[in-house]
């Protein structure tokens, strides 16, 4: 069974840290780029952050660039997302996905809430 | 960036209906425009890739088509467990973009 799992989200203060896991199962994750997607509440979806199969390739929107870094671990099948100097409007639940057709799979989100 | 102008932003609609949504991107795509679906507390689903491919197990009452940078979004025959949010998104250039939305209700 295929499987996505993130962690790492909760409540952190404006200007602070965190880093967010995505642990895959039952697909070969070397094969596949992987993204992150976020939603704010309530809101529609924003792609933020996409990594090549290999690790070598990123590509983030703007509004994260230089904020946000996008990595992997192909012998931990583990993707990650630090966010470095986080806003109120990160705010959101954070989705990691494979935005593929080769095999569509996406996690069940964690949510990271931006508030001092 | 490019902008997916999506429309309409809400439907009322019957069981049984024929559905159809549409997603205009700013600039060429080319066929590089996927369709979500997103229920409620639930994470999305992809069912249309590049712009007509049904992604495997979807219902053939899904279909998608383009005609230059119009996208069209299709349901033949409304079912209940289709009540969702659905999205468009073009692949073509970073960063990907997502449409805003349409939600689908029941009248």
């Amino acid at each position: 069974e295929v499987q996505l799992v993130e962690s790492g989200g909760g409540l952190v203060q404006p200007g602070r840290s965190l880093k967010l896991s995505c642990a895959a199962s039952g697909f070969t994750f070397s094969n596949y780029y992987m993204a992150w997607v976020r939603q704010a509440p309530t809101k529609g979806l924003e792609w933020v952050a996409y990594i090549s199969a290999g690790g070598g390739g990123t590509y983030y929107r703007d509004s994260v660039k230089g904020r946000f870094t996008i990595s992997r671990d192909n012998a931990k099948s583990t993707l990650y997302l630090q966010m470095d100097s986080l806003r109120s409007e990160d705010t959101a639940t954070y989705y990691c996905t494979t935005l593929s057709p080769n095999g569509a799979y996406w996690g069940q989100g964690t949510l990271v809430t931006v508030s001092s | 960036d490019i902008v997916m102008t999506q429309s309409p932003t809400s439907m009322s609609i019957s069981v049984g209906d024929r559905v159809t949504m549409n997603c205009r991107a700013s600039q060429n795509v080319g066929s590089n425009v996927d369709w979500y679906q997103q229920k409620t507390g639930q994470s999305p689903k992809l069912l249309i890739y590049k712009a007509s491919n049904r992604y495997t197990g979807v219902p053939d009452r899904f279909t998608g088509s383009r005609s230059g940078t119009d996208f069209t979004f299709t349901i033949s025959n409304m079912q209940a467990e289709d009540l969702a949010v659905y999205y468009c998104m073009q692949s073509n250039s970073y960063p990907f973009t997502f449409g805003s939305g349409t939600k689908l209700e029941i009248k």
